[in-house]
């Protein structure tokens, strides 16, 4: 079956540091993934969405990229912030219907 | 503009019962999608709805079922409640056929 899968530690670092995180996919080749900030007790905001013929996407201090050949996507924050602590989730269309499959998600916690 | 709203924020149902929920879409958006949220599974997909139809379905027995009216708001029931039913559901709308959802706050079910 389609599943989208993300490292599910929790992911530690300095303010100022790049924060990378990864979302790998399997059984599919999906058209576009999108990302999605989380905080405790609250809906996903959406923060991208990158297309399968492309590379990459910026917005801000965000970066995400698609490789189709790994069947992965990375999510980069530059000059992190403590404000940028959350849950960033991975998602994507199941083929073929109106679903969205979300990965489990990768807790980020930058320490001031 | 006014986002997708939840109401109600938190709810407190016993074994057995039955509840429901409801969703107000941002003004425009006729695509409405629930998805159960549980620090196991992550965002689990429960149905979508547009212009008043069910267009998927997700993995949940017939206990969870929803309808979207003529103003595209939404709500979903659950019927005989289960402790297992405790979650977080997100309620998420969306205008072009890529998704970036716009998520509500959710609404918190605790069943005792």
């Amino acid at each position: 079956s389609q599943k989208i899968e993300q490292n599910s530690e929790a992911l530690n670092i300095q303010e100022g540091k790049t924060a990378t995180l990864t979302c790998n996919y399997t059984n599919y080749s999906p058209a576009y993934l999108q990302w999605y900030r989380q905080d405790p007790g609250r809906g996903p905001v959406f923060l991208l969405l990158i297309r399968e013929n492309e590379k990459e996407k910026r917005k801000e201090r965000l970066k995400v990229t698609f490789d189709t050949t790994l069947k992965q996507s990375l999510f980069h924050i530059t000059a992190s912030q403590p404000a940028d602590s959350a849950t960033y989730l991975c998602a994507t269309k199941a083929s073929g219907t109106y679903k969205y499959i979300f990965g489990t998600g990768t807790r980020l916690k930058v320490l001031a | 503009k006014a986002g997708v709203t939840q109401t109600p924020r938190y709810l407190i149902k016993t074994r057995g019962q039955q509840v429901t929920l409801s969703c107000s879409p941002i003004s425009g958006h006729r695509s409405v999608s629930w998805y159960q949220q549980t620090p196991g599974q992550g965002l689990q997909f429960l149905f979508e709805y547009f212009s008043e139809t069910q267009r998927n379905k997700g993995n949940f027995p017939g206990r969870f079922s929803g309808r979207q009216f003529s103003n595209s708001r939404s709500e979903m029931n659950v019927s005989t409640l289960e402790l297992g039913d405790s979650a977080l559901y997100l309620c998420a709308s969306s205008l072009a056929e890529t998704g970036d959802y716009t998520f509500g706050s959710g609404t918190r079910l605790t069943v005792v």
